[in-house]
């Protein structure tokens, strides 16, 4: 079964400090990751996803990823913290080709609530 | 352009008693599901859908049920609301049914609470 572990239920930077959210995996197939991320009283959007292509993948408000299989890790980077990227992250794992009778589903971690501070 | 409608927005049920959640999406997505958001655990799989008359379990489907007649919506039913089910619910769809390779598309949610 497919899982991912988010470290860190917390993570509270200052605004223009590098933002680290850590996420590890565990698949026994090749799997495609992504981070979302749930501002206040909305749901949940696509920051970005690993689909098996590049290892370094590039999101939406300067957000990256990088995709080490040797760490089965995917953590989430962002050089300088703004205030607007206050927010709960979430990682997750599918199994994108799990075969004619089944149909995939997207596993989450338990999520990160960053805080920025001023 | 509306995306995912979920209503009602909050809800407060008494032990033993049924409601549903009414969920619609207008992309024409074939996948919809049911998620519910708990402090610390994150999201969890309820039921999901691939299309309209195929409906299956995730991961904590009990005291959960749903259809899927048309594309547009998928109701997720409490038949006897118990205070375990307390918790926020979010319907995502995606258009594709082999959804990990594409991206799910969020409703606003539906906090529910069971006294």
């Amino acid at each position: 079964a497919q899982s991912v572990t988010q470290l860190g239920s917390h993570v509270s930077v200052s605004e223009g400090a590098l933002v680290l959210l850590r996420c590890n995996y565990s698949s026994s197939v090749p799997p495609y990751l992504f981070w979302y991320v749930q501002y206040p009283n909305q749901g949940l959007q696509l920051l970005l996803k690993y689909t098996s292509a590049a290892t370094l993948v590039k999101g939406i408000n300067g957000f990256e990823a990088e995709f080490k299989k040797s760490e089965t890790s995917f953590h989430l980077t962002k050089p300088s913290a703004h205030m607007s990227d206050a927010a709960e992250y979430f990682c997750a794992v599918s199994d994108p080709f799990p075969g004619y009778s089944s149909a995939s589903k997207i596993i989450f971690g338990s999520g990160t609530r960053l805080s920025i501070r001023p | 352009n509306a995306g995912v409608t979920q209503t009602p927005k909050f809800q407060v049920l008494k032990t033993g008693q049924s409601m549903t959640l009414q969920c619609a999406q207008d992309m024409n997505h074939e996948y919809m599901s049911w998620y519910r958001q708990d402090p610390g655990m994150g999201l969890r799989l309820i039921h999901y859908s691939v299309g309209a008359g195929i409906t299956d379990q995730g991961e904590v489907p009990n005291g959960y049920n749903v259809s899927r007649s048309t594309t547009e919506d998928f109701p997720l039913r409490l038949l006897s609301a118990a205070p375990s089910q307390t918790s926020v619910y979010f319907c995502a769809s995606s258009y594709s049914r082999t959804v990990g390779t594409g991206e799910l598309f969020f409703g606003e949610g539906s906090r529910l609470t069971v006294l």
